[in-house]
C-alpha cells in the first residue's frame, strides 16, 4: 500500500533552518507530485510548495519564496522540504502529500512537528 | 484571511444531515474543481471528495460533493459520531497560482 513516511520532530532556534524528509513507498514515486503543507496549531492548512520528481522542478508559494527549498531523490523514493530563517511563527506540524498535479492530495504523510523556541 | 471561506463550527445530531459550505470567487472555485478533507484529531488529513463531487475508494457514499458557480458544498448524510471532525475545501486559486485551502469547519456530533 501506498505510504509517506516523514521523518521525525525536531526543535529549532530561531534564525536556524530545519529539513523534514518523506519517504514514499507502494507505487512509483516519479509518476506524482509531493506537496508540502503545513498546520500551525489549532490553525488550518497552508500550501507550502511542490516538486515535480521526474523533473526536479519545484514550485512555491508566494509567501515562502527564497525561505523554502523542495527537492526529491527519485534514487530513494524520497522528498525534502527545507525552510530557513525560522521564527516562532514556523511552528507548526509539516506535512507531505501526493498528488498527480497540484492537487488533489490522496495520500499524506503522518506529519512532523517542527517547534521553533529559543 | 483564507480565500475560501468556511464557516467555523457546524453541528448535528445522529442520524441527521449536514451541510458544510465553501465560498470563494471566479478566480477559484468558479473556475477550477474542489475537493474536501476529513482530519480527525491528531491525524494526516484524509481525502474525501475530489474533482467537486467524486469521491475515492473506501470514503462512504454518506459523504457527498457539489459545486455551484464560486461556492461548494460537502453533505454528510446519516451523521455519526466519528464523523465529528475538521473538514477542509481547497481548490486552485488563478490569481496565486497555487492552491488555497478553506478555513476549516469543526463539526460537532451532539
Amino acid at each position: 500500500q501506498v505510504q509517506l513516511v516523514q521523518s521525525g520532530a525536531e526543535v529549532k532556534k530561531p534564525g536556524s533552518s530545519v529539513k523534514v524528509s518523506c519517504k514514499a513507498s507502494g507505487d512509483t514515486f516519479s509518476i506524482y507530485t509531493i506537496s508540502w503543507v503545513r498546520q500551525a496549531p489549532g490553525q488550518g492548512l497552508e500550501w507550502m510548495g511542490r516538486i515535480i520528481p521526474s523533473t526536479g522542478t519545484a514550485n512555491y508559494a508566494q509567501k515562502f519564496q527564497g525561505r523554502v527549498t523542495i527537492i526529491a531523490d527519485k534514487s530513494t523514493s524520497t522528498a525534502y522540504m527545507e525552510l530557513s530563517s525560522l521564527s516562532s511563527e514556523d511552528t507548526a506540524i509539516y506535512y507531505c502529500a501526493r498528488a498527480y498535479n497540484y492537487y488533489p492530495w490522496d495520500y499524506w504523510g503522518q506529519g512532523t512537528l517542527i517547534t521553533v523556541s529559543s | 484571511q483564507s480565500l475560501l471561506t468556511q464557516p467555523p463550527s457546524a453541528s448535528g445530531t445522529p442520524g441527521q444531515r449536514v451541510t458544510i459550505s465553501c465560498s470563494g470567487s471566479s478566480s477559484n472555485i468558479g473556475d477550477n474543481y474542489v475537493c474536501w478533507y476529513q482530519q480527525l484529531p491528531g491525524t494526516a488529513p484524509k481525502l474525501l471528495i475530489s474533482t467537486n463531487n467524486q469521491r475515492p475508494s473506501g470514503v462512504p457514499d454518506r459523504f457527498s460533493g457539489s459545486k455551484s458557480g464560486t461556492s461548494a458544498s460537502l453533505a454528510i448524510s446519516g451523521l455519526r459520531s466519528e464523523d465529528e471532525a475538521d473538514y477542509y475545501c481547497a481548490t486552485w486559486d488563478d490569481s496565486l497560482s497555487a492552491p488555497v485551502f478553506g478555513g476549516g469547519t469543526k463539526l460537532t456530533v451532539l
